[in-house]
C-alpha cells in the first residue's frame, strides 16, 4: 500500500540553523509528492510539491528533491527563522483513483525555532 | 486558490450527541475531502464527497457515524454522530484545484479546521 514516514519529533533549533526534516515513502507507479505546513492555530497549506522524479521543488526558501533511487522526499532550508515555526507534513498522492486525489500524510513533524 | 471556510471553528460537545460541520468553498468544485486530525496524529482521509452522489467512505468509516452532504459545488456537511471523547479530533475538509497544473497533479486547498471535544 502507499505510506509515508516522516522524521520524529519535535524538532528544535536555533534562529539561522540549518534544517532537514526526512521524509521517505512507500508507493506504487509514480506519485505526487508535497510538503504541507500547519502554522499555530490555522489549517495546512501547501509549502511545496514535486511530480516526477528528480524534481525539485521550493518555496519561501525551503527546499525538496524527489528522489525515487531511495524513494525519499527530504525538506531543507538553509536558514530557519523563528516564523518558520510549524507542523510539517510531508503526504504522497498516488494518482487518481475514482476520478480524485487521495492524499496520504506523514506523521507530522513539529519544528521549533528559538531566536 | 480556493478559499475555504469552516463552521464552527471550534466546539465542546457532550457524549452521545451529535455535530454538524459546515465547509464552504468561495468557488465551484467537484471533489471535496473530510480529513480528521487525531491529537498529536497526521490527516486521515474520512471520505470524498462529489456533488450529486453519496460520499466515498475509506476503510474504517462508516455513512452512519459521519454522514455527509454535499447539496452544491461550493457546500458540503459532516456530521459526527452519537460522539464519544474518542471522536475528539480536527476535522478539516479540503477541495481539489481544477485550474492548477490538472490532471494528476491537482493541488488540494485545506479548510482552517474544526477543533471538536468531546467531555
Amino acid at each position: 500500500g502507499n505510506s509515508v514516514t516522516q522524521m520524529e519529533g519535535p524538532v528544535t533549533l536555533s534562529e539561522e540553523a540549518f534544517l532537514t526534516i526526512n521524509c521517505t515513502y512507500t508507493a506504487t507507479g509514480y506519485p505526487s509528492l508535497f510538503w504541507y505546513v500547519q502554522y499555530p492555530g490555522e489549517g495546512l497549506q501547501l509549502l511545496l510539491k514535486a511530480t516526477k522524479a528528480d524534481d525539485k521543488g521550493s518555496n519561501k526558501g525551503f527546499e525538496a528533491t524527489y528522489r525515487k533511487e531511495t524513494t525519499s522526499f527530504h525538506l531543507e532550508k538553509g536558514s530557519v527563522q523563528v516564523s518558520d515555526s510549524a507542523v510539517y507534513f510531508c503526504a504522497l498522492s498516488p494518482g487518481l483513483i475514482q476520478g480524485a486525489q487521495k492524499l496520504v500524510f506523514g506523521q507530522g513533524t513539529r519544528l521549533t525555532i528559538n531566536p | 486558490s480556493a478559499v475555504i471556510s469552516q463552521k464552527p471553528s471550534r466546539d465542546i460537545c457532550q457524549r452521545g450527541t451529535s455535530l454538524t460541520i459546515q465547509c464552504q468553498v468561495d468557488s465551484q468544485v467537484t471533489m471535496m475531502f473530510w480529513y480528521r486530525q487525531q491529537p498529536g496524529q497526521s490527516l486521515t482521509l474520512i471520505a470524498t464527497a462529489n456533488q450529486g452522489s453519496e460520499a466515498t467512505y475509506e476503510s474504517g468509516f462508516v455513512i452512519d457515524k459521519f454522514p455527509i452532504s454535499r447539496p452544491n459545488l461550493t457546500f458540503s456537511t459532516l456530521t459526527v454522530s452519537n460522539m464519544s471523547p474518542e471522536d475528539s479530533s480536527i476535522y478539516l475538509c479540503s477541495v481539489e484545484d481544477l485550474k492548477g497544473s490538472g490532471g494528476l497533479h491537482n493541488e488540494q486547498f485545506f479548510g482552517p479546521g474544526t477543533r471538536l471535544t468531546v467531555l
